[in-house]
């Protein structure tokens, strides 16, 4: 099955600062998608983006689809960014398996 | 904007016991998912269902597990015979049909905490 790899596994930034988490997949894929999930294990919905490049505010995101990765950026890192950031991506077109990668823990400090 | 709402938010089980979990999917769409979280770990996939049958699922779905869509709003899963390492967070999804050749994004509920004793 698909590999889902995401790296850093842990974050800590300063308040202001400006990171990149990186996700890698090992076949090609229909779809993929960005979660915040928050101290309260909600997962937020932050890109859908099988290709392409988004941007949402302070966070933007790439798929490069062809070399099987995507990339999130975080400018101007606020202590409400804290929390576990996952990757997830799903083959095939319509209800196929879904796999998460391990996630990105980040801490952001005041 | 529509929400996927999952019910209850804490579910506590003596081990043995039989669960259900609810779920109401957003109404037009149309793939099901049901995942779990076990505390501290990644997100697995467990199931999805499209047109009332089951999609995929994954080696966690044993026989032990099932789903059902009994009225057209819900999406239920049931696990029976509980064990302690049933205990996680249980998140359930929905998304629209596919689109110009892919998959729509899975919208998800805000998760059922289940514990077993």
């Amino acid at each position: 099955g698909i590999q889902v790899e995401q790296s850093p596994p842990d974050l800590i930034l300063q308040e202001g600062a400006n990171s990149t988490l990186r996700c890698n997949f090992s076949d090609s894929v229909n779809n993929l998608q960005w979660f915040h999930q928050n101290p309260w294990g909600q997962l937020i919905n932050l890109f859908y983006i099988p290709s392409g490049t988004k941007q949402n505010g302070r966070l933007s995101a790439t798929t490069v689809a062809t070399e099987r990765y995507s990339l999130l950026y975080i400018s101007s890192s606020q202590t409400t960014d804290s929390g576990v950031y996952f990757c997830a991506v799903e083959r095939g077109t319509g209800g196929f398996k879904t796999i998460f990668g391990a996630g990105t823990r980040l801490f952001v400090k005041a | 904007e529509p929400e996927v709402t999952q019910t209850p938010s804490h579910q506590v089980t003596q081990m043995g016991q039989e669960v259900i979990l609810r779920c109401v999917p957003i109404s037009n769409h149309l793939y099901f998912y049901w995942y779990r979280q076990i505390l501290g770990q990644k997100v697995e996939f467990l199931v999805s269902f499209y047109n009332n049958e089951i999609s995929e699922k994954s080696e966690i779905f044993d026989d032990q597990f099932s789903v059902e869509r009994p009225d057209g709003s819900n999406f239920t899963l049931k696990i029976r015979s509980t064990k302690l390492e049933d205990s996680a967070m249980y998140f359930c999804a929905s998304s629209p049909d596919y689109s110009g050749g892919f998959n729509q994004p899975q919208h998800f509920g805000d998760g059922t905490r289940l514990s077993i004793l």
